[in-house]
């Protein structure tokens, strides 16, 4: 069965730090790989999503980058945290056949302090 | 632009009743829907679909309807349990292009015993 993990699962970094999330599928080949953002009293935004190694499409301006560096994995990152990028990250992976329902990670909760 | 909607941020409902979310929607190019469950600091769970082909599907105590007409979908759930207390995100994707999913806001459902 199919797997997803990332992390770290919880963080604390001060503004202007650099930002390191990473994921994981497990269980599949060449998945379709997302990063989401849960803002606090919003729902789920995408941010990036990935058809392969090293192709990235990003879906809203912001201080965030996505990287596949392999089939499976999935980074997200930042040279210079801001308060603004304070949230909730989830990865998540799809089949990207059919009807393209996607399986999240358990998520990595962010405060930039 | 918030192409999918969930008006109702919360719902109370008693144990052994009937939940019912609602979620609209304003892209016609929208054929795939879905539901998933969020427990707080966890990834979301899948639930439920429904292609557009249909305008019902079932799976034990929750059925998904879709209205095409009207752009509506709901989630009932029967009987509602206590575990079931969570928020709840409506989610759409078109089959044509990258089918990538747009989340409504979600509504937090309250079962109580």
């Amino acid at each position: 069965s199919q797997t997803i993990h990332q992390w770290p699962a919880t963080l604390v970094q001060p503004v202007g730090s650099p930002l390191s999330l990473e994921c994981t599928v497990e269980g599949t080949s060449n998945p379709n790989l997302y990063w989401y953002r849960q803002a606090a009293g919003r729902g789920l935004q995408l941010l990036f999503y990935s058809v392969g190694i090293g192709q990235i499409s990003s879906e809203v301006p912001q201080n965030l980058s996505a990287s596949r560096p392999q089939d499976r994995q999935f980074i997200l990152s930042s040279k210079k945290l801001l308060l603004s990028d304070s949230g909730f990250y989830l990865c998540a992976w799809s089949t990207g056949v059919g009807g393209n329902t996607i399986y999240f990670g358990e998520g990595s909760w962010l405060t930039v302090v | 632009d918030q192409q999918v909607k969930q008006n109702s941020p919360s719902l109370s409902v008693q144990e052994g009743r009937i939940s019912i979310l609602n979620c609209d929607y304003t892209n016609s190019m929208f054929d795939y829907f879905l539901w998933y469950k969020k427990y707080p600091a966890e990834g979301p769970t899948f639930l439920i679909s429904i292609s557009s082909i249909k305008d019902k599907n079932e799976d034990g105590r929750f059925t998904v309807f879709l209205n095409k007409s009207a752009k509506h979908l709901s989630l009932h759930i029967v009987p509602s349990q206590p575990g079931d207390s969570a928020v709840y995100f409506c989610a759409a994707s078109a089959s044509t292009g990258f089918q990538k999913l747009v989340f409504g806001t979600g509504t937090r459902l309250l079962v109580s015993p």
